[in-house]
């Protein structure tokens, strides 16, 4: 049982250069989110998808799209990369949205860490 | 929207001993959670605690929700503690999203 897989653990990309990063979950939960963690900043929501089919903005959504591939996948893209997308970025799953509001606590997977340079 | 502070911002303990860390926030919240982020970057849940007390092991949570502010106790410490804890809320006015703190850094000497 894997729990939560993102792919890949480190990339660098120079600015203007697109990319994206995928994360699939085998617990089938139907919550997906993506955060980026900056140093001293904590984690930042990005974007989620409360279910399959639906995704929507979080904290810090400028300069990403994301796609919910199915239940199990959820990827985020950037389209031009910039320096200040240069950070560590989570995926997490949760069995019903909210993270915690139902008792349906967040599992991270182990990130991926992005330069832009 | 709502603030999360975590306090103190970093901490240093020989094995052995006790630490209190603390979380503030701003406004009502739906629910709390205490997370632990290891020396490796992996994210763990510690514990779900909108309000009240829970224990697991030697560590153990405190949230007073009409005070607006959770603890986190680390009774003798272990060198695998060190590493970073973040506290998260959802708000009401939040639409279901985890806010994280800023987090405590824990580094435990031998």
């Amino acid at each position: 049982n894997a729990g939560v897989t993102q792919t890949p653990k480190f990339q660098v990309l120079k600015t203007g250069q697109s990319m994206t990063l995928q994360c699939a979950q085998d617990m089938n939960h139907n919550s997906m989110y993506w955060y980026r963690q900056d140093p001293g900043m904590g984690l930042r929501l990005i974007y989620y998808s409360a279910s399959e089919g639906t995704t929507d903005k979080g904290e810090v959504p400028n300069g990403y799209n994301v796609s919910r591939l199915n239940k199990r996948e959820f990827s985020l893209r950037l389209e031009s990369a910039a320096p200040s997308q240069t950070s560590v970025y989570f995926c997490a799953s949760s069995p019903f949205f909210g993270g915690g509001v139902y008792n349906s606590p967040l599992h991270f997977g182990n990130g991926t860490r992005l330069t832009v340079t | 929207g709502i603030q999360v502070e975590q306090s103190p911002p970093d901490l240093i303990l020989q094995e052995g001993a006790n630490s209190t860390l603390r979380c503030n926030f701003s406004d009502s919240v739906n629910n709390l959670q205490w997370f632990h982020q290891n020396p490796w970057g992996q994210l763990i849940n510690l514990f779900y605690i909108p309000s009240g007390t829970k224990q697991n092991g030697r560590l153990s949570a405190t949230t007073v929700a009409t005070e607006r502010y959770s603890l986190l106790y680390i009774s003798s410490s272990q060198t695998t503690d060190s590493g970073v804890y973040f506290c998260a809320v959802v708000w009401p006015g939040g639409y279901n999203k985890l806010i994280f703190g800023a987090g405590t850094r824990l580094a435990v000497h031998p």
